[in-house]
């Protein structure tokens, strides 16, 4: 079964518009971490923002946040005020329990329309 | 800039042919992770080290192996390979070897392509 899945392959937003990618997650370990990662057309991953599983509000950094719904085991991305240069592919990925491992959603590819 | 290194950037090899990937972890982190990416798998972990010890393995081939040496930088050994390897193969490390609270640091990756 799809640990993480990322049901939107591609979203595009207007320029100064908020903008929500998706992330269901499943997992019958109570600690988990969950991640979001930006990789541009250049190749590199960056690390976006975290929420574990105890976490009692949601992440938050800069314009990035995390909309955390446990029950639901979502955990969707919004960035607010999108720029042009957040057009990129967003993973959403997690980790378990004690691993070291990611396992990461297929990734959502988001257009800025200027 | 992510403190992880990666060598080459790039690398174009032909099939059956043997190649090694290096990476050298940030600073203090004992963790190294191997990912590969490509168009049909997406990201798949391949492996880890701690401190020198191989910690976790997923989706490695047998055709791969790796290691992680003293002075803690990594190297992946793909042989006998075939077209369906090529892909981006990243490298990330982190200063703990797991946690869900564990901060992951990659590096820019290696593009290999296989004629």
């Amino acid at each position: 079964a799809q640990k993480i899945t990322q049901t939107q392959p591609g979203m595009f937003v207007q320029e100064k518009e908020a903008v929500t990618l998706d992330c269901t997650y499943d997992t019958s370990d109570p600690s988990y971490g969950l991640f979001w990662y930006k990789q541009p057309s250049s190749g590199e991953m960056i690390f976006l923002i975290y929420q574990g599983s105890y976490d009692q509000q949601n992440a938050t950094e800069g314009r990035y946040s995390l909309n955390f719904q446990k029950a639901r085991k979502s955990a969707n991305l919004v960035i607010s005020a999108s720029q042009l240069g957040d057009s990129a592919m967003y993973f959403c990925a997690m980790r378990e329990g004690n691993a070291g491992k990611s396992t990461f959603g297929d990734g959502t590819t988001l257009t800025v329309k200027p | 800039d992510s403190g992880v290194t990666q060598t080459p950037k790039h690398l174009i090899t032909a099939t059956g042919q043997r190649v090694t990937l290096r990476c050298s972890p940030r600073s203090g982190d004992l963790s190294v992770y191997w990912y590969q990416q490509s168009l049909d798998q997406g990201l798949q972990f391949l492996i880890q080290y701690y401190n020198g010890e191989e910690r976790a393995k997923g989706n490695i081939l047998e055709r791969f192996s790796a290691q992680q040496f003293p002075d803690l930088h990594s190297e992946l050994n793909l042989s006998s390979l075939e077209l369906g390897d090529s892909a981006l193969y990243f490298c990330a490390s982190s200063g703990q070897h797991g946690g869900s609270y564990n901060e992951q640091f990659f590096g820019p990756g290696t593009r290999l392509t296989v004629l």
